[in-house]
């Protein structure tokens, strides 16, 4: 079975730094192109950032970019969001997924899986 | 605002059909890209429901349908239960943004 696991998300100051993972199995990682998508309380889905299967392209949300950094281990089966100058904004449950093929943020992708997702907040 | 709109909430009788609209542009649905919908249970996490317009994953029942026409998509649910109280997401690719995007979300009532 697919599964995918986030860990690293709580409680940071505005201007802070944060550093999801994203652990993967069942399926072969480094096949894959991955993606995090993310849910502010009582909001809607965005999409933020995607990563192909080589890790040699990164594509981000015009929200984030210049902020966050998407990156992967292929050896290890993990995924990271490395999250700087957080804003109040960015406060949101964030998801990652899989990408049906090795090319993210591709036009026609889907996701399938998603992970159970991590809460990031972002207050004083 | 989503560049996908979506209608905030349906609701329909157990055992009842309702369908789910997603209206896009020119530079999304219009220009040819696929359709995707996702079903989100009660907190917890979105599960792919279609994929490519009227795609069904393995294990999602047939009581589920999706289709495309013009710059709009739909998803029908037949026989609707009480199980498939949620909120409904379409998705698709945008030229002009370059990137994925994601409707509103539609909440299903089963009355």
């Amino acid at each position: 079975e697919e599964q995918l696991v986030e860990s690293g998300g709580g409680l940071v100051q505005p201007g802070g730094s944060l550093r999801l993972s994203c652990a993967a199995s069942g399926f072969t990682f480094s096949s894959y192109a991955m993606s995090w998508v993310r849910q502010a309380p009582g909001k809607g889905l965005e999409w933020v950032s995607g990563i192909s299967a080589s890790g040699g392209s990164t594509y981000y949300a015009d929200s984030v970019k210049g902020r966050f950094t998407i990156s992967r281990d292929n050896s290890k089966n993990t995924l990271y969001l490395q999250m700087n100058s957080l804003r109040a904004e960015d406060t949101a449950v964030y998801y990652c997924a899989k990408d049906p093929g090795g090319i993210a943020a591709a036009a026609n992708n889907w996701f399938d899986p998603w992970g159970q997702g991590i809460l990031v907040t972002v207050s004083s | 605002q989503s560049v996908l709109t979506q209608p905030p909430s349906v609701s329909g009788a157990p055992g009842q059909r309702v369908t789910i609209s997603c209206t896009g542009s020119s530079s999304n649905i219009g220009a040819g890209y696929d359709v995707h919908w996702y079903q989100q249970l009660p907190g917890t996490a979105p599960k792919l429901l279609i994929y490519d317009n009227n795609n069904r994953p393995s294990g999602v029942p047939d009581r589920f349908s999706g289709s495309k026409s013009g710059t709009s998509a739909s998803l029908a649910i037949t026989g609707l239960q009480a199980e498939d109280e949620a909120d409904y997401y379409c998705q698709s690719y945008d030229s002009s943004l370059s990137g994925v995007v994601f409707g509103e979300g539609t909440m299903l009532t089963v009355l």
